[in-house]
């Protein structure tokens, strides 16, 4: 089986610009979510959708940005506009069910000058 | 809130040495504990869990021992080899806001040398 692909693996950006991540889950997995990891520090939590519908949005930074998931299949995350602190590596994961083990993807290093 | 704390890096052993990873954590309730492990170039991976107090989660020669009496969940290898090369993530997981997420550390970065 695929597992979950993340594009582009790394991207480059000026501040004030819009980056947009992509996350395609396993198929037949309802449950996507994203983390985060700033340079040296924890990865967290930003968000999970169950299907199309967005579960728990408690860990988006600000309005700056928006997740989706349309049809409940791959999703996306922009970010606009970028700036600096944004900077950090993007995971994405999916799992089956509620309690599922979570696969992730190889997440995309986002660097913004 | 929910927090966890691990051994800051990097650990650099010679192969067969043995590995400790500290890792403690804050948390309300019981909630179940993990390690992840992230080789160069790859996504996270579970390396194993436990889910209640004294359950030992193994997995490829690893180990780690829920203990609540110390809000702890050390992860330990016997002999590492230069595969094992990689960052870990001790993390938990956390039931607020009606989803099952999860709280990592820092993650430690360790080098074997053959």
């Amino acid at each position: 089986e695929a597992g979950v692909t993340q594009f582009p693996s790394h991207s480059v950006i000026e501040k004030g610009q819009t980056v947009t991540l992509r996350c395609d889950p396993i198929s037949g997995h309802d449950n996507l979510y994203w983390y985060r990891r700033v340079m040296g520090k924890e990865i967290k939590f930003l968000l999970h959708f169950v299907k199309e519908s967005k579960q728990d949005e408690s860990g988006m930074p600000n309005n700056r940005f928006l997740a989706e998931r349309t049809g409940g299949t791959y999703s996306t995350l922009k970010v606009q506009p970028a700036e600096l602190e944004d900077s950090g590596v993007y995971f994405c994961a999916s799992s089956p069910g509620r309690y599922s083990p979570l696969h992730f993807g190889n997440g995309t290093r986002l660097t913004v000058t | 809130g929910n927090s966890v704390t691990q051994m800051e890096g990097p650990v650099t052993l010679s192969e067969e040495a043995f590995l400790t990873i500290n890792c403690t954590y804050t948390a309300t309730g019981y909630p179940s504990l993990f390690w992840y492990v992230q080789y160069p170039g790859e996504g996270l991976q579970l390396l194993l869990k436990a889910t209640k107090a004294d359950d030992k989660g193994s997995n490829k020669g690893f180990e780690a021992t829920y203990r609540k009496e110390t809000t702890s969940f050390h992860l330990e290898k016997g002999s590492v080899q230069v595969s094992d090369s990689a960052v870990y993530f001790c993390a938990l997981s956390d039931l607020k806001g009606g989803s099952e997420k999860l709280v990592f550390g820092k993650g430690t970065k360790l080098t074997v040398n053959p």
